[in-house]
């Protein structure tokens, strides 16, 4: 069964990259549509976009211009990077996979990693 | 982009009731809505997908129904277990969305 896990900084500066990771185990990440969501402390659920094995992405058009998801075949990780950040952007990250479809529901889901930005 | 309207926001009730939870969305997304289940400090959990199809394991006091743009959760005999804030999510088209929420206390 596929169990994934993020990982990476917690504090983040204002106007720097914010960069984490996900760790698929359980199954080859060279499949399935791997995703990236997040969730400002107290508030609902926001898709940030996916990457499937074939290097194929999609990005929410809210954060299209600072957003890139890549993924590193040879670890079994994918990765997010989100540009000039702002306070806005604090939140907890979650990865979760759709499957071999984008078009299914979320599941499972990583345990979430909460990233503030703060001076 | 799809938009998925929850109510209530909020609903306090006491164990054993019948709880219904809808989800309307801005327009037609057939029967591509999902509901989640998500505890305090917790990753939320999938219940429902393709709006009326039990997910492995969870409990058969959850069901959905509905399809086109009305969409209903609906949980029996509630359990003090089932405390926690629920989210629909739409996956007809990009980007994916969800609902707002929707908190369920226990009295």
């Amino acid at each position: 069964q596929v169990q994934l896990q993020e990982s990476g900084p917690g504090l983040v500066k204002p106007s720097e990259t914010l960069s984490l990771t996900c760790t698929v185990s359980g199954g080859s990440i060279s499949s399935y549509y791997w995703n990236w969501i997040r969730q400002p402390p107290g508030k609902g659920l926001e898709w940030i976009g996916y990457i499937y094995y074939s290097r194929s992405t999609s990005y929410n058009p809210s954060l299209k211009s600072r957003v890139s998801i890549s993924v590193d075949t040879s670890k079994n990780q994918f990765s997010l990077k989100l540009n000039s950040v702002t306070a806005a952007d604090t939140a907890v990250y979650y990865c979760a996979t759709t499957g071999n479809s984008s078009a299914r529901w979320f599941d499972p889901w990583g345990q979430g990693t909460l990233v503030t930005v703060s001076s | 982009e799809i938009v998925l309207t929850q109510s209530p926001d909020f609903q306090s009730v006491t164990p054993k009731e019948k709880v219904t939870i809808t989800c309307r969305a801005s327009q037609s997304i057939g029967s591509s809505l999902h509901w989640y289940q998500q505890k305090p400090d917790q990753s939320p959990k999938l219940l429902i997908k393709y709006a009326s199809q039990s997910f492995s394991g969870v409990p058969s006091r959850f069901s959905g129904s509905g399809s086109g743009t009305d969409f209903t959760l609906t949980i029996n005999s509630l359990e003090a277990e089932d405390a926690a804030t629920y989210y629909c999510h739409q996956s007809s088209s990009l980007p994916h969305t969800f609902g707002q929420g929707t908190k369920l206390e226990i009295k």
